[in-house]
């Protein structure tokens, strides 16, 4: 069964404290790994999509690596407007019942502390 | 650009109560739709997807129904709502006839059983 692990649960960083967030995976023939950022009471927002190892996405104080078993999302001298919680997912083949569906991790709270 | 539009934002039902939720998209045509329920601790489930006008399927079985009578429009219903109904409930667009594509949610509906 495809399994998706965040690692970890919640992270509190002091502002400017550079910290990376972990989503190991399990699946058979990945078809791309995205990560999204959720604010409390809200929908998950689209970040990056990762499709092969070795690829790199950046966005603002955002980084986001693939290696065949995991990725990670590098945050380097975050600020308090971070804060949220940021969901990993990876989408496998499709089958009769799903489709494209994206099987999610739990998430990764981040509070970033002035 | 492409928008999605998810009513009411929040739901208060008694149990036993009929439920109808909607999700629009704007913006794009032959979306591939998604509803999800967050539940706390447990991550995004998927609970119907569908490729297309009168397509659906069901990942879980529930008391829970879909329908897609326009391209554009997903709608998430119930007769009978039970406890175990309450939830986050989030509807998703991707890119239609793809994989590879990321999906992009409402801001969701929070539904409460009481």
């Amino acid at each position: 069964e495809d399994q998706v692990t965040q690692s970890p649960e919640a992270l509190r960083l002091q502002e400017g404290e550079s910290s990376s967030l972990n989503c190991s995976y399990t699946v058979s023939g990945l078809r791309g790994l995205f990560w999204y950022r959720q604010d409390p009471g809200k929908g998950p927002e689209f970040l990056f999509t990762l499709y092969s190892a070795g690829e790199e996405k950046e966005k603002e104080r955002l980084k986001a690596t693939l290696t065949k078993k995991e990725s990670f999302l590098h945050i380097t001298a975050p600020k308090p407007e971070d804060s949220a919680t940021y969901l990993c997912a990876v989408q496998a083949p499709p089958n009769s019942n799903s489709g494209y569906a994206l099987n999610f991790g739990k998430g990764t709270s981040l509070l970033v502390t002035p | 650009s492409q928008t999605i539009h998810q009513w009411p934002a929040t739901l208060v039902q008694p149990v036993g109560s009929p439920l109808s939720l909607e999700c629009t998209v704007e913006g794009t045509s032959n979306p591939n739709l998604y509803w999800y329920r967050q539940a706390a601790g447990r991550g995004l489930q998927l609970l119907f997807y569908s490729v297309g006008i009168g397509q659906i399927s069901s990942e879980v079985p529930q008391n829970l129904s879909a329908s897609r009578p326009q391209d554009r429009q997903f709608i998430l219903s119930s007769k009978k709502l039970l406890l175990s109904d309450s939830g986050f409930y989030l509807c998703a667009w991707s890119v239609g006839g793809q994989g590879f594509q990321p999906q992009h949610f409402g801001d969701g509906t929070r539904l409460s059983i009481l």
